[in-house]
């Protein structure tokens, strides 16, 4: 089964920084997809980012960028230029492709982004 | 175009009660999914729907739970009786196939007193 690990609970910058959240995740799987979810106050889940695992090139959504290193199995978010507006639960995703629940999303249990002004 | 509908937005009852949840998809979304998120979590799936059908339910308390999506559109998740560990964040989320996202509607909060 797949497992997805997200080691900091809580993180916090400065605004106008540079910050990086760390997702690591387990699979057995060669071809999948990996998400960032934003999830502020109001409780609904915000796609951030996403890559898929076929793609060598890292995803890049204006101030939001990934790293990921597949033979690592790791997957990190970099916020340029936070935002106070950032400040937010972010969850790391794992989308398999395979099986009966091909589709279904496994979350880490998230990192809380404070933001200072 | 129109988000994921969820409602309502809170639930509060007192354990051994019963409740029941709502949820519209996007439209043309096929696949449905219920997840639980427990406080200091992240989600989890209960159940997964492709139209109409039940595609995994391995984690849904089936004792207790209980989901339906008639005519693969809207959907409903229900809990009889309730127990205080059931006190979470339900989300609704729909997908328009397994290559794309998936998209969440702001959920419910239950509280279980």
């Amino acid at each position: 089964a797949q497992t997805v690990t997200q080691s900091q609970p809580e993180m916090s910058v400065q605004e106008a920084e540079t910050v990086t959240l760390s997702c690591t995740y387990d699979t057995s799987e060669s071809d999948y997809y990996l998400f960032w979810y934003k999830q502020p106050p109001s409780r609904q889940m915000i796609l951030v980012i996403r890559q898929e695992a076929y793609k060598q090139q890292n995803a890049t959504e204006n101030r939001f960028s990934v790293n990921f290193q597949k033979a690592a199995k790791s997957f990190s978010l970099k916020i340029s230029d936070s935002q106070l507006g950032d400040a937010a639960m972010y969850f790391c995703a794992y989308r398999t492709l395979y099986g009966g629940s091909q589709g279904n999303l496994i979350f880490g249990k998230g990192t809380k982004l404070s933001v200072k002004p | 175009e129109a988000g994921v509908a969820q409602s309502p937005r809170y639930k509060i009852i007192e354990k051994r009660q019963s409740v029941a949840f709502w949820c519209n998809p996007i439209s043309g979304h096929a696949t449905l999914y219920w997840y639980q998120q427990i406080l200091g979590q992240g989600p989890k799936l209960l159940i997964q729907f492709q139209n109409n059908g039940v595609v995994d339910d391995s984690q849904l308390p089936k004792d207790r739970f209980s989901a339906e999506r008639l005519k693969g559109v809207d959907s409903t998740l229900k809990i009889q009786p309730a127990k205080l560990e059931d006190s979470a964040v339900y989300l609704c989320a729909s997908s328009s196939d397994r290559d794309t996202e998936a998209f969440f509607g702001q959920g419910t909060r239950l509280t279980v007193v």
